[in-house]
């Protein structure tokens, strides 16, 4: 079956300290791939998506992925943490049998220290 | 702005009680969808419907029905909540083959 994996639960930087997530997932042809955000409380917010093209994707607040097919993985990252980036991630692909439908990773949740 | 809202940010139930969930999104979106949030185990999709009055079970429909009789507006009803039905309910909504789902702010529901 469709799968995404997020094999950190849980995650602890220094504020200024770069950051990478990581996400790997099971799917035939190119996938639709995202990265949600979400903060204490709240629901998910869009960082950022893949569809084609370039394999480097940026987002909002500085975030960016890298698609690499070769070890179908989808990993986010950010040069520089900030306090206010605290919060749970969560990667998603579209599904095989139908697009529209998201398969969402367990998240990963980011704890920043001053 | 797209906005996607749902009726209550926390409910209190006790067992046996139907429960109605509302979400509304005004964004004219086509697919609309109904996730519960666990620790541990991520976003679990319920149902989603594609269309008015259209629905198709996800991965955890048992103890869950839907209901969409207006395009805006999507219905998730528990007919008789358990105390494992205990969760945080997330609402969202796509345009036909955009794929980016819109969340709202999630309903927390805790059933005594």
């Amino acid at each position: 079956a469709q799968s995404v994996t997020q094999p950190d639960i849980h995650i602890t930087v220094s504020e200024g300290a770069s950051l990478e997530l990581r996400c790997n997932y099971s799917y035939g042809a190119t996938p639709y791939l995202f990265w949600y955000v979400q903060s204490p409380g709240q629901g998910l917010q869009l960082l950022l998506k893949y569809f084609s093209g370039d394999t480097l994707v940026q987002g909002i607040k500085g975030f960016e992925a890298e698609f690499k097919r070769s070890q179908s993985s989808f990993n986010l990252r950010k040069p520089s943490v900030h306090w206010s980036d605290a919060a749970e991630y969560f990667c998603a692909v579209g599904a095989e049998e139908n697009t529209d439908k998201l398969i969402f990773g367990t998240g990963t949740r980011l704890q920043v220290f001053p | 702005d797209v906005k996607v809202t749902q009726s209550s940010r926390y409910l209190v139930k006790r067992t046996g009680e139907k429960v109605f969930l509302e979400c509304v999104q005004d964004m004219d979106h086509e697919n609309m969808f109904w996730y519960r949030q666990d620790p541990g185990l991520g976003l679990r999709l319920i149902y989603f419907s594609y269309d008015v009055k259209m629905k198709e079970k996800g991965d955890i429909p048992e103890g869950y029905s839907v209901s969409r009789e207006k395009k805006e507006r999507f219905s998730l009803i528990l007919e008789s909540a358990s105390t494992n039905q205990t969760s945080m309910y997330l609402c969202a909504s796509s345009s036909l083959a955009n794929h980016e789902q819109f969340f709202g702010p999630g309903t927390r529901l805790t059933v005594l």
